[in-house]
């Protein structure tokens, strides 16, 4: 079965700094999709980034990108330069083909990072 | 652009008590939809998903029930609430290939006393 961990229940970083949340992953799948997500105190999930698994650079969005080791099966999300609107819970999820092509999200359990001024 | 609402955007029912959720897209058409909750501190949990009118999937057995009566609107209910049915309840709808990535609602918070 897809399976989807994140092992930091709580980060912190310091304004400006740079910031790394794993993720890792197990899938039989040789097609599969990565995504991050983000969801603030409001409780909306915003996406963030994407990386498919042929895709052979690793993502990148403005000031996230997706260190993305296909063998060690694991897809982290680096944040650069981080702001203090960045504190928020963050879930790594893939796309699960399932059957009837629906496309289901696993996610994992989320990592909330705090940015200290 | 497409935008997907959702409401009531927070409720506070008695156990027994009736459910009535409803998410609506717009801006396209035929969209898969799909109903998540999100118990406090932990991640998402796929309940129910629909590729058209009238056709539900369901992920997980429970106390819930889904419907689909136009192409854009998907609504979660409940005959009878349970205290465990308390939580926060996404709507989303899925991108087309090759992303596939999904948009989620603003959400309902629900409390079940």
């Amino acid at each position: 079965a897809q399976k989807i961990t994140q092992t930091q229940p709580g980060m912190f970083v310091q304004e400006k700094e740079a910031v790394t949340l794993d993720c890792t992953y197990d899938t039989s799948d040789q097609s599969y999709g990565l995504f991050w997500y983000k969801q603030p105190s409001s409780g909306e999930m915003i996406f963030l980034i994407y990386q498919g698994s042929y895709d052979e650079q690793n993502a990148t969005e403005g000031r996230y990108s997706l260190n993305f080791q296909k063998a060690r099966k694991s897809a982290n999300l680096v944040i650069s330069a981080s702001q203090l609107g960045d504190s928020a819970m963050y879930f790594c999820a893939m796309r699960d083909s399932g059957t009837g092509g629906y496309n289901k999200l696993i996610f994992g359990a989320g990592t909330r990072l705090a940015v200290h001024p | 652009s497409q935008t997907i609402h959702q409401w009531p955007a927070t409720l506070v029912q008695p156990v027994g008590s009736p459910l009535s959720l409803e998410c609506t897209v717009e801006g396209t058409s035929n969209p898969n939809l799909y109903w998540y909750r999100q118990a406090a501190g932990r991640g998402l949990q796929l309940l129910f998903y629909s590729v058209g009118i009238g056709q539900i999937s369901s992920e997980v057995p429970q106390n819930l029930s889904a419907s689909r009566p136009q192409d854009r609107q998907f609504i979660l209910s409940s005959k009878k609430l349970l205290l465990s049915d308390s939580g926060f309840y996404l709507c989303a709808w899925r991108d087309r290939h090759p992303l596939e990535r999904q948009y989620f609602g603003p959400g309902t918070r629900l409390t079940v006393l």
